[in-house]
């Protein structure tokens, strides 16, 4: 089975912490997602990466960046963590960029920033 | 512009009696169709995804989906539904050309009383 995992559940910061989420998936997946879930908007893409050290801005990138160093592992941060960033983020991967391809979850992280 | 549509916030049933969950989209070329669930705190979990062929489609936990293509339509159903698959569903859309990339719907919450 393929797992993705992310390194925290939930996380409380502060306005003006930087903020790192990380996701590591274990089936050598060439994709990898990061998402934004809010009540009543569905999932927004934040950034994707379809390749090591390669990403591509999703819809709102404003206020994120990633950074794709090895294959498995994915990492969202927020330069400086604002209230409206408040959200569940969830990072999904899929075998390569085919247009059929099954996205995998992890399980999410619940960020609140006081 | 390519989107998804889920009319409906809420869809309330009885357990034992049928389900279905509506989705259309607006997509430029042929669709290709998912169905996601997420369960409480949990990230989503593929269900079925429609790519050519059969316009049924049946996937996990016993939920099928039918693609109408002059409806724009891919309504996900279920012949009896549980308590346990109350949970919230989304539909998404792999637009023609992108790399790989899901638009989602802004999900709809299936609750079920015994």
């Amino acid at each position: 089975d393929v797992k993705v995992t992310q390194s925290s559940r939930y996380l409380v910061k502060r306005t003006g912490e930087k903020v790192f989420l990380e996701c590591v998936q274990d089936m050598d997946h060439e994709n990898m997602f990061w998402y934004r879930q809010d009540p009543g908007l569905g999932l927004r893409l934040i950034y994707f990466s379809y390749d090591v050290k390669m990403k591509e801005k999703g819809d709102i990138p404003e206020g994120y960046s990633v950074s794709r160093e090895k294959k498995e592992r994915f990492s969202l941060i927020l330069e400086s963590a604002s209230t409206n960033q408040t959200s569940m983020y969830l990072c999904a991967s899929s075998p390569s960029g085919g247009v059929t391809d099954t996205q995998y979850f992890g399980p999410g992280t619940r960020l609140t920033v006081l | 512009a390519q989107s998804v549509a889920q009319p409906e916030d809420q869809v309330n049933v009885a357990e034992g009696n049928p389900l279905t969950v509506k989705c259309t989209y607006s997509v430029s070329g042929n669709p290709y169709l998912f169905w996601y669930v997420q369960y409480p705190n949990r990230g989503l979990q593929f269900l079925l995804k429609y790519i050519t062929g059969d316009n049924l489609v049946k996937g996990s936990y016993g939920f099928e989906a039918e693609f109408n293509k002059s409806q724009t339509s891919f309504h996900l159903k279920k012949p009896s539904a549980l308590v346990s698959d109350s949970a919230l569903y989304f539909c998404a859309v792999s637009p023609l050309g992108n790399t790989g990339k899901l638009i989602f719907g802004q999900g709809t919450t299936l609750q079920v009383k015994p």
